[in-house]
This record gives C-alpha cells, sequence and structure tokens, in this order.
C-alpha cells in the first residue's frame, strides 16, 4: 500500500502568519501532487496541484515539491481564520489513476 | 450537472440491511471514483471507473461491497448485510478522462450510519 504521512497537528498559527504544512510519500513513482482544503463536515476541495519539482504559486498559496526527498508542503501566507481547516495531501501514481490521501493536518488560525 | 451530486446526504441502517448509495458525476467526465472516510481519517480510495467499467476495484475492502456504473455516467455503491464498522462517509468524485492535470472534483458525500 502506497503510503501518504502527514502530522495531524492542530497547527495553530496566529493571524497574518505564515502557515507550513508538510507531506512525505513513499512511492517514488509518484507522479502529480495534490493539496486538498477540507472543512469540518464538508467534502474536499482542491487547492492546487504540482508535478514538477521546485515552487508553484496561487495567490496566498504555495506548493513546494522535492522528489528526491519525497517531500511535498503547502505555505499559506497571510494566514486567515477562513483557512481554519484540515488540509489533506493527496498523490497520484505515476501512469495510473489511483490517488491515494493521507490523513489531514489541521489548522486552526487564531484572530 | 454543474458538480458532483450524491444521493442520499444521510442514511441510517440496521446491521445487516443492504444500502445503496448513488453518484451522478460532472457532465462529460469519464473516470468516477468512490472513496470512504472515516472520522479523523483520509479518504480511503475503493474503487475507480474509467466509463463503465471498473479500472480498478482493489480498494473494495470485501465482496460485501459492489459499485456498478452501466451506462458511463451514474455510479451506484452497493453495499450488502452492512456492518457497523461500514458507518463512515462515502465520497464519489469524478475527473476529466486524463492527463498530467487531472484532478479529482468530490461530492458532497453520503453519511452512512448502521446501528
Amino acid at each position: 500500500q502506497k503510503e501518504v504521512e502527514q502530522n495531524s497537528g492542530p497547527l495553530s498559527v496566529p493571524e497574518g502568519a505564515i502557515a507550513s504544512l508538510n507531506c512525505t510519500y513513499s512511492d517514488r513513482g509518484s507522479q502529480s501532487f495534490f493539496w486538498y482544503r477540507q472543512y469540518s463536515g464538508k467534502s474536499p476541495e482542491l487547492i492546487m496541484f504540482i508535478y514538477s519539482n521546485g515552487d508553484k504559486e496561487d495567490g496566498r498559496f504555495t506548493a513546494q515539491l522535492n522528489k528526491a526527498s519525497q517531500y511535498v508542503s503547502l505555505l499559506i501566507r497571510d494566514s486567515q481564520p477562513s483557512d481554519s481547516a484540515t488540509y489533506l495531501c493527496a498523490v497520484r501514481e505515476y501512469n495510473f489513476n489511483k490517488f491515494y490521501f493521507g490523513s489531514g493536518t489541521k489548522l486552526n488560525v487564531k484572530p | 450537472g454543474a458538480g458532483v451530486s450524491q444521493t442520499p446526504s444521510n442514511k441510517v441502517t440496521e446491521k445487516g440491511k443492504y444500502v445503496e448509495l448513488r453518484c451522478d458525476p460532472i457532465s462529460g467526465h469519464t473516470a468516477l471514483y468512490w472513496y470512504r472516510q472515516s472520522l479523523g481519517q483520509g479518504p480511503e480510495f475503493l474503487i475507480y471507473f474509467q466509463g463503465t467499467g471498473a479500472a480498478d476495484d482493489s480498494g473494495l475492502p470485501n465482496d460485501r461491497f459492489f459499485a456498478v456504473r452501466p451506462e458511463g455516467s451514474v455510479s451506484t455503491l452497493k453495499i450488502q448485510r452492512t456492518e457497523r464498522g461500514d458507518s463512515a462517509v462515502y465520497l464519489c468524485a469524478s475527473s476529466p478522462g486524463g492527463g498530467q492535470d487531472l484532478v479529482l472534483t468530490f461530492g458532497a458525500g453520503s453519511r452512512l450510519t448502521v446501528l
């Protein structure tokens, strides 16, 4: 079974700070990497995806990928209380359409 | 439709009963996935359809679970002889057929409670 590991948290940051969320994965053949946000009682919604080494920025969000270290992270700049949610990391296998999810990191942004 | 639609949103049943959960994917999406999410856990893969056929059903926990997608659109997840351990939120997701930017869009989920 492919493994996707995340610290369950909770990660607490003050409003306006940078939140850093981390994820490691076991399968070196993984191709694409996704960050989903899940509010309590709701379904996951896509924040962004990345498939090349380096950084990818989208507004306040930056995804960082290091395939050699099998590590992907999500930075949230200027964190807002509305960012408080569980963040799920997902990995897609190379040449397959199966996605594996981590158990998520709970983020609390304090006003 | 505009989004992935799942019915029922909530289902309470008794141990041993049969349950059907329905998913209507985004129009034109050929790939359809079923996941199961327990409290405090990430979504767990169950089965994936490409068109009408099950491309990968390796996540189905046992033969009590079965899913169909007869016309390549709506899918039904069927659970026989339900057990209390089947209680979870069942998430359906759909995606365009393929490509490097393949992403999942989830429905709101069906919460199943087995008493």
